[in-house]
């Protein structure tokens, strides 16, 4: 079985700030594969970015960066300078080759203030 | 950017009612899912489907759903006689290979009176 922990409902972040939503997950594969999708009121999954479990690299797109913590199995989410749109419900989940279907975390809710 | 479409964005039922809903994946994708969230709730996965059957279901995903594929570009998932409890934001997604994350519609929001 795999399981992905979100282990805070809500955060909030100023413009401009930098804000880290946690993740963590457990698995006994070796080959997997770690998401992050934002999901703002429209209610549409938007994936945001995506981590290989084989790579030491910190996956990066524009604005957003993962922490990958392969031995503690941990995925955080690091939103820099953040912007009034970023501010959505966040959810992280875990892809394993055995396991065969995308596994989702409870979800964080971001909000933005101006 | 190619998108999922799903229709409708909204639907009412009663009790006891048949439903479908429909979905137009990527047309190069292969795989295909379902996947719902309760109001407030996580996302969780119903069915997944590659080369015209199901590869995997979960254990929501009872005798009272199906999935179909009719002709190739539609897949569809019908609940025949939904409960109040089917209430839901339901997604489909599709993926053209799953380690590359999946590609979710706008979803349909199920309310079951």
């Amino acid at each position: 079985a795999q399981t992905v922990t979100q282990s805070q409902p809500e955060m909030s972040v100023q413009e401009a700030e930098t804000v880290t939503l946690s993740c963590t997950y457990d698995t006994s594969e070796s080959d997997y594969y770690l998401f992050w999708y934002k999901q703002p009121p429209s209610r549409q999954m938007i994936l945001v970015i995506r981590q290989e479990a084989y790579k030491q690299q910190n996956a990066t797109e524009n604005r957003f960066s993962v922490n990958f913590q392969k031995a503690a199995k941990s995925f955080s989410l690091k939103i820099s300078d953040s912007q009034l749109g970023d501010a959505a419900m966040y959810f992280c989940a875990m892809w394993g080759t055995s396991y065969g279907k995308l596994t989702f975390g409870q979800g964080t809710i971001l909000t933005v203030h101006p | 950017e190619p998108e999922v479409t799903q229709t409708p964005s909204h639907q009412v039922t009663q009790m006891g009612q048949e439903v479908i809903l429909r979905c137009v994946p990527i047309s190069n994708h292969l795989y295909f899912y379902w996947y719902r969230q309760i109001l407030g709730q996580k996302v969780e996965f119903l069915v997944s489907f590659y080369n015209n059957e199901i590869s995997e279901k979960s254990e929501i995903f009872d005798d009272q759903f199906s999935v179909e594929r009719p002709d190739g570009s539609n897949f569809t998932l019908k609940i025949r006689s939904t409960k109040l409890e089917d209430s839901a934001m339901y997604f489909c997604a599709s993926s053209q290979g799953q380690i590359y994350g999946y590609t979710f519609g706008s979803g349909t929001r199920l309310t079951v009176v």
